[in-house]
């Protein structure tokens, strides 16, 4: 692995069902992120961990859950697909804090809910 | 509330310069950083501005004006490869990154 990986890369899923987008980093960044990008609306936050064992919450989290059991590893779970969470997901990571510079970006997840 | 405004697209020639504004109304201002992305692509890191004036890199530069809540990118000598959306993002008080919605580049030859 070099950077960061997202997985699956695509997926079709059926409304109702639940769903867990992967996301690991072999950086060792302390902070990383849940991104949706839909058109016209730029990047919305969905939640975020500054560091292992701590989450946040973004500007859309709602339907949404995450963990951050380890450095590396920040997974996105939908608990109940709905059609409107039709989006690109990018998971992102950057050393966090004051002195953190750039967030490096996994290839991105394209969820469509039908 | 928070805000980032740049044109959602522009159009310019092979070879020329152009360039993309982005205003932004924040709470704090911790950085300002410009991204690229290709379609269907991830966003890639271009550059970072935390105090005000320009920083050159290459064919690109970046300016910021804190008082003014205003920067700009600047690409020099287009290439055809340059067509892609560029992201504007904003680092708050809360160190969390807020972003612009994109301003697509059209490059003609």
């Amino acid at each position: 692995i070099a950077g960061i990986t997202q997985a699956p890369t695509s997926q079709i899923l059926a409304a109702g069902r639940r769903m867990t987008l992967r996301c690991t980093q072999d950086m060792r960044h302390n902070a990383m992120y849940w991104y949706r990008q839909d058109l016209g609306l730029g990047l919305r936050l969905i939640h975020y961990s500054n560091t292992a064992g701590t989450t946040g919450k973004g500007e859309v989290p709602d339907g949404y859950s995450v963990s951050r059991a380890n450095t590396d590893d920040f997974p996105l779970t939908l608990a109940s697909a709905v059609p409107s969470q039709t989006s690109v997901y990018f998971c992102a990571s950057s050393e966090g804090g004051e002195g953190s510079t750039e967030a490096f970006f996994g290839q991105g997840t394209r969820l469509t809910v039908v | 509330g928070q805000n980032i405004d740049q044109p959602t697209e522009m159009t310019a020639t092979e070879g020329a310069i152009v360039q993309i504004n982005c205003t932004y109304q924040t709470s704090g201002f911790n950085g300002l950083f410009w991204y690229q992305q290709h379609a269907g692509e991830a966003p890639t890191f271009l550059s970072y501005n935390v105090l005000d004036g320009l920083e050159e890199k290459g064919r690109f530069s970046s300016f910021l004006s804190r008082s003014k809540g205003y920067s700009y990118l600047l690409l020099k000598e287009l290439q055809m490869k340059d067509s892609a959306s560029y992201l504007c993002a904003v680092r708050d008080s809360n160190y969390q990154l807020i972003w612009g919605a994109g301003t697509k580049l059209i490059i003609k030859p």
